[in-house]
C-alpha cells in the first residue's frame, strides 16, 4: 500500500532533549516536506527536500534539521526543543515527474508536546 | 508573495449544499489544491483545478477563476461526516514544492 510513515504518533519530551521524528514513504517520490499546525496558524512548511542531499528550508526553519540521505527517508531533528515547538508534525511526499500530477500524500502526523 | 484567504468558521444542515469560498494572490499561478482535515488527522487530498471552470468528482465540486483569484468547494447532500477543517492551497510558481496552506475553514453539519 502506497504511503507515508510518521513515528512516533504522540511524543511528550522536555525542554533541551534531542528528538527525531521519522518520516519514510514507499512511493518513491522525490519530493517530501515536513508542516506544523498550530491553531489560528494552519499548516506552515518547516522544511522540504527535492531530492537525496538537497533540501531547502521553508517558511518557519528555526529549531529544526533536516537530512535527507535516501530518497525514502526524511528526519526532522529537534537539536534542542523547547515549549514553542509543541505542535502537531506532518510530513509529506509526492512525485515531480511530469504528468505524475501534484497530489501531496501526508503521513499521519505527530503531536508533540515539549514541557 | 502569496495570501489566500478562507473564512475561518461555517455551518450547514445535513443535506443541505454549502459552498467553501477561497480568493489568493499570487505573483504567478500553478494551480489550487483543496484539502480536508478531520481534527488531528492528516488532511488529504479532494481537488486540484489547474484551469478556469468547475469540475465536480461525486458530491464534491470545485470551481477555479484564475482572472479573479477566487476558487470555492462546493459541497452537496451534506452529511455529518464533512464536518471537517477545509484547506486551499497554492504552489508558488518558481519556487519547486513549497506549497502555502490558507488557515482552512471548520466546516459543522448539524442535524
Amino acid at each position: 500500500e502506497a504511503q507515508v510513515t510518521q513515528n512516533p504518533r504522540y511524543l511528550i519530551t522536555v525542554t533541551g532533549k534531542k528528538l527525531t521524528v521519522t518520516c519514510s514513504q514507499n512511493m518513491n517520490h522525490e519530493y517530501m516536506s515536513w508542516y506544523r499546525q498550530d491553531p489560528g496558524l494552519g499548516l506552515r512548511q518547516i522544511y522540504y527536500s527535492m531530492n537525496v542531499e538537497v533540501t531547502d528550508k521553508g517558511d518557519v526553519p528555526e529549531g529544526y534539521k533536516v537530512s535527507r540521505k535516501e530518497k525514502r527517508n526524511f528526519p526532522l531533528i529537534l537539536e534542542s526543543p523547547s515549549p514553542n515547538q509543541t505542535s502537531l508534525y506532518f510530513c509529506a511526499s509526492r512525485s515531480i515527474r511530469q504528468g505524475a500530477g501534484e497530489k501531496l500524500f501526508f503521513g499521519s502526523g505527530t503531536q508533540l508536546s515539549v514541557l | 508573495g502569496q495570501n489566500i484567504d478562507q473564512p475561518t468558521e461555517m455551518t450547514a444542515t445535513e443535506g443541505a449544499i454549502v459552498q467553501i469560498n477561497c480568493t489568493y494572490q499570487t505573483s504567478g499561478f500553478n494551480g489550487l489544491f483543496w484539502y480536508q482535515q478531520h481534527a488531528g488527522e492528516a488532511p488529504t487530498f479532494l481537488s486540484y483545478n489547474v484551469l478556469d471552470g468547475l469540475e465536480e468528482k461525486g458530491r464534491f465540486s470545485s470551481f477555479l477563476s484564475r482572472s479573479k483569484g477566487y476558487s470555492y468547494l462546493l459541497l452537496k447532500e451534506l452529511q455529518m461526516k464533512d464536518s471537517a477543517s477545509y484547506l486551499c492551497a497554492l504552489p508558488p510558481y518558481n519556487q519547486g514544492g513549497k506549497l502555502i496552506f490558507g488557515q482552512g475553514t471548520e466546516l459543522s453539519v448539524k442535524p
